[in-house]
């Protein structure tokens, strides 16, 4: 166990849908970011968010949206799904901002992932 | 960040060490060599990460050119648990800089 909790595990949903993924960081963990991955695309970065607020975009789509709350678990909101957006949804969290842990043991450092979401669009 | 270049696929026997080359050519003098793996499916896990001087903690070890342009991870006595793709990173550690995966090397590790 990561320590990173992601819900639902598996999700299968009608395109035209609109589902809510959702991610606890570890304890402590202020940041939060969002991956894609796809079997044709490799692991996409979607967006950061630290403290609540949005940090850094990446290749997120318009359909796509995301928002991490006081307690600092993070949502993240699909819409209009389209076959193409069948993929696992990955989230980590770490400690700051740039992915570093404010001291201790290497396994403080980088980022620690949760189990993923696996997304199917029929 | 600096682009990686790593083989698709690698062997290696159960019980010997797996090496694994990352180039990374065009890095800068401030970004980390980090490494990461997924096994099939799971999320990706961190292995190690280092900016100059080899390094080496309970899961691998690695091992940094002088001029920083290439590297290599190191699983000292590889088991079929550690076949996995295998991520090599390169990183300026900056506010709101991301981790970009490239392609990775697939290791599979042979009975």
């Amino acid at each position: 166990d990561s320590g990173v909790t992601q819900t639902p595990k598996h999700l299968i949903t009608a395109t035209g849908q609109r589902v809510t993924l959702r991610c606890s960081p570890r304890s402590g963990d202020l940041s939060v970011y969002w991956y894609q991955q796809s079997l044709d695309q490799g692991l996409q970065f979607l967006i950061h968010y630290y403290n609540g607020e949005e940090r850094a975009k990446g290749n997120i789509l318009e359909r796509f949206s995301a928002q991490q709350f006081p307690d600092l678990h993070s949502e993240l909101n699909l819409s209009s799904l389209e076959l193409g957006d069948s993929a696992l949804y990955f989230c980590a969290s770490s400690v700051g901002l740039t992915g570093q842990g404010a001291g201790g043991s290497l396994s403080n450092y980088g980022y620690t992932f949760g189990s993923g979401t696996r997304l199917t669009v029929v | 960040d600096a682009k990686t270049t790593q083989p698709t696929s690698m062997d290696c026997a159960e019980g010997r060490a797996a090496n694994l080359p990352c180039n990374h050519s065009t890095i800068s003098g401030n970004e980390y060599v980090y490494w990461y793996r997924q096994i099939h499916s799971q999320g990706p896990q961190y292995i190690i990460h280092g900016l100059k001087n080899n390094e080496t903690n309970e899961m691998a070890s690695l091992i940094i050119t002088e001029d920083r342009k290439s590297s290599t991870l190191i699983l000292p006595h590889a088991t079929l648990r550690d076949t996995a793709v295998y991520y090599c990173i390169v990183r300026v550690r900056v506010l709101g800089n991301q981790f970009y995966f490239g392609t990775g090397t697939s290791l599979t590790v042979i009975p």
